[in-house]
């Protein structure tokens, strides 16, 4: 089983609420990533977990609160977003970290109104 | 630093040849090639590493010049199916820094 998977696909969220985004794999991989990408740009860097435990925060603001609850599980949580952090937000996982492929799931598209 | 790709798009016909090039102006330990179809997620391609040979699968292959610090990626007898944005990643620290990408349209 090669897939990543991540719910919800779609969410639209006003920008006093709280929402969570999932993602989940069963590779046994060991480091899981959080990026997002907006419309015909790279995937930005938003976290790194090694081993259930942050490895990188790529100076992301508060409003965005990453867990990592077991190896297989990534949780992006989601509170008083602003419209500018609409965007696709993709989850990846690798068997170690950097010099590693890296497996994406189809990602979540978030819309805050 | 993000790597620079070049071209930003290119336009063939089936069965043409194309080359996408990755450069950097710090020093490469590797680079990984990754290609997005439209409203889909990154697939992996290929990595290559410094001091490994020249990768490949199918009709698609790469190389990796250490010295002048850049990949290319060949993409032989072009199929519809290679259409999408190719970006390439670089390694700093323990994260890839992707392109800003190469929009490739394959046309019939």
């Amino acid at each position: 089983d090669t897939e990543v998977t991540q719910t919800p696909k779609h969410l639209v969220m006003g920008m006093t609420n709280k929402k969570s985004l999932k993602c989940e794999q069963h590779m046994g991989h060991r480091a899981m990533y959080w990026y997002k990408q907006k419309a015909k740009k790279p995937p930005e860097l938003m976290f790194v977990y090694s081993y259930e435990k942050l490895s990188i925060n790529e100076s992301v603001p508060s409003r965005f609160s990453p867990e990592c609850p077991n190896s297989s599980l990534l949780n992006l949580h989601l509170h008083a977003l602003q419209p500018e952090d609409s965007a696709l937000y993709l989850c990846a996982s690798s068997q170690g970290l950097a010099a590693y492929e890296q497996y994406f799931g189809p990602g979540t598209r978030l819309t805050v109104t | 630093q993000q790597p620079v790709q070049s071209p930003q798009a290119v336009i063939l016909r089936e069965g043409e040849d194309a080359v996408i090039n990755c450069s950097s102006s710090k020093a490469l330990y590797s680079v990984h090639w990754y290609r997005q179809k439209h409203g889909e997620a990154p697939v992996f391609l290929m990595i290559l590493l410094k001091g490994g040979e020249q990768k490949g699968h199918d009709k698609i292959s790469a190389s990796f010049n250490e010295k002048k610090q850049q990949s290319s990626l060949y993409l032989t007898a072009s199929q519809l199916s290679y259409s999408g944005t190719y970006f390439c990643g670089t390694e700093r620290g323990n994260k890839l820094v992707f392109g800003a990408g190469t929009i490739l349209r394959v046309k019939s």
